[in-house]
């Protein structure tokens, strides 16, 4: 069965300071997919970032960043220089190959974030 | 275009009332799933279809029936409310290995 471990269920950090959130997961598929999604307070799921299993690169989009490492199982996700507006749930989510295509997502618990000025 | 679209935003039901949550996309994506969001527990799949006339069980399926008969719209029905049903439903369609799209949500409280 599929599993994602989000073990940071909340984390306060002043702005400005760099915030890494971890995420550790199971599967057994050799072909998967894994995602970050937020969650502002406002309620809905924002995408962040999609990365499979062959690509192992670490990718950079402005102040955020994704460490995927497949011999650890892990695809953690790093804000720098954080900014109140950056205070949200995050999830990360692996995908689960089904017949007849699509993504079936199993999500970790969820990562409190909040920023402080 | 307008992606997700769900219905109601918000609802009380009393304990054993009977309701329909809708859900439309108009991205022409073949698979829909249906996921409720508990605190602490994160999203958790209820129903999923990949495509008109094929649905399937998700981890938490009891309580809801699901039916597709078109691409776009993939309603979730609740038969006999119940308070363990207090949740936040969250409709989602994608297509291929691509990123999910959600709704905005339904807030539904079972009194």
């Amino acid at each position: 069965a599929q599993k994602v471990t989000q073990a940071q269920t909340e984390i306060s950090v002043v702005e400005k300071e760099d915030v890494t959130l971890d995420c550790v997961y199971e599967t057994r598929d050799t072909t998967y997919y894994l995602f970050w999604y937020k969650q502002p307070p406002s309620g809905e799921l924002v995408f962040l970032i999609r990365r499979n299993s062959f690509d192992e690169q670490n990718e950079i989009s402005g102040r955020y960043s994704w460490n995927f490492q497949k011999s650890t199982s892990s695809f953690n996700f790093t804000i720098t220089a954080s900014q109140v507006v950056d205070s949200a749930v995050y999830f990360c989510a692996l995908s689960e190959m089904i017949t007849g295509g699509g993504n079936k997502l199993t999500f970790g618990t969820g990562t409190q974030l909040k920023v402080e000025l | 275009n307008a992606g997700v679209t769900q219905t109601p935003k918000f609802q009380v039901l009393k304990t054993g009332q009977s309701m329909t949550l809708q859900c439309a996309q108009d991205m022409n994506h073949e698979y829909m799933s249906w996921y409720r969001q508990d605190p602490g527990m994160g999203l958790r799949l209820i129903h999923y279809s990949v495509g008109a006339g094929i649905t399937d069980q998700g981890e938490v399926p009891n309580g809801y029936n699901v039916s597709r008969s078109t691409t776009e719209d993939f309603p979730l029905r609740l038969l006999s409310a119940a308070p363990s049903q207090t949740s936040v439903y969250f409709c989602a369609s994608s297509q291929g290995r691509n990123e999910a799209f959600f709704g905005q949500g339904t807030r539904l409280t079972v009194v």
